[in-house]
């Protein structure tokens, strides 16, 4: 079973703008993570955030983390059309074993 | 730079056949993953290796499925009946030991997809 689910499962905007999505979870985690897969493709890691941290930086990357919510969110600034692709949150939680537990992932579709 | 490689890309067979899949981690990486991802969901772990030991096993339908990663490097999963509920893609990642600076980044492979007729 999946740990969280990330909402909109699809979306689709034009080049140059901001796409965000947003990732819910049941437990507590140590970290959340955020990946980018391309059709057909291996995942790729895109960025950590730690429990402790509440907003992270890379690139045109912004990740939030709202541990009393149980949220995270992924913000994609200045979009391109070599963004799209299927994006998934996976968290792992504290005192596990297990490393990561994935999301359901979003669909961003950017149209030039 | 440095890839998990994985074989085959694609592969195609009938059902009750048996099927292998083989995954090479990155170099002095440890800990290896294998996931299973059905088109359209995230990725759900199968088992986790550390060096040639399963630390987590408890998602891997052990009446067919099996894994093993004999020397700590690379690793073969196997699935013997394969079933029409097996077509998927099958992940394979690696990383860091977590204790060797708490790297939690995965390194994932391109996968490969399996058709079960």
């Amino acid at each position: 079973s999946q740990q969280g689910e990330e909402d909109p499962q699809a979306l689709s905007i034009q080049e140059g703008e901001n796409a965000t999505m947003n990732c819910s979870y049941k437990t507590s985690i140590n970290n959340l993570q955020w990946y980018r897969q391309n059709s057909g493709r291996g995942l790729v890691h895109l960025i950590l955030i730690r429990s402790n941290e509440r907003e992270k930086h890379s690139g045109r990357l912004r990740v939030t983390l709202d541990t009393s919510k149980k949220s995270s969110s992924l913000l994609i600034t200045a979009s391109r059309a070599a963004d799209t692709a299927s994006y998934f949150c996976a968290s792992k939680a504290s005192g596990s074993a297990r490393q990561l537990t994935f999301g359901s992932g979003t669909q961003l579709t950017v149209l030039p | 730079e440095a890839e998990v490689a994985q074989s085959p890309r694609y592969k195609i067979t009938e059902k009750s056949q048996a099927v292998a899949f083989w995954c090479d981690p990155i170099s002095g990486h440890a800990t290896l993953y294998w996931y299973r991802q059905i088109l359209g969901q995230g990725p759900e772990l199968l088992v986790q290796f550390q060096d040639e030991s399963v630390v987590d096993d408890s998602q891997l339908p052990k009446d067919r499925f099996s894994a093993e990663r004999l020397k700590g490097v690379d690793s073969t999963l196997k699935i013997q009946p394969a079933e029409l509920g097996d077509s998927a893609m099958y992940l394979c990642a690696s990383s860091l030991h977590p204790g060797q600076g708490g790297f939690d980044e995965q390194y994932f492979g391109p996968g490969t997809r399996l058709t079960v007729t």
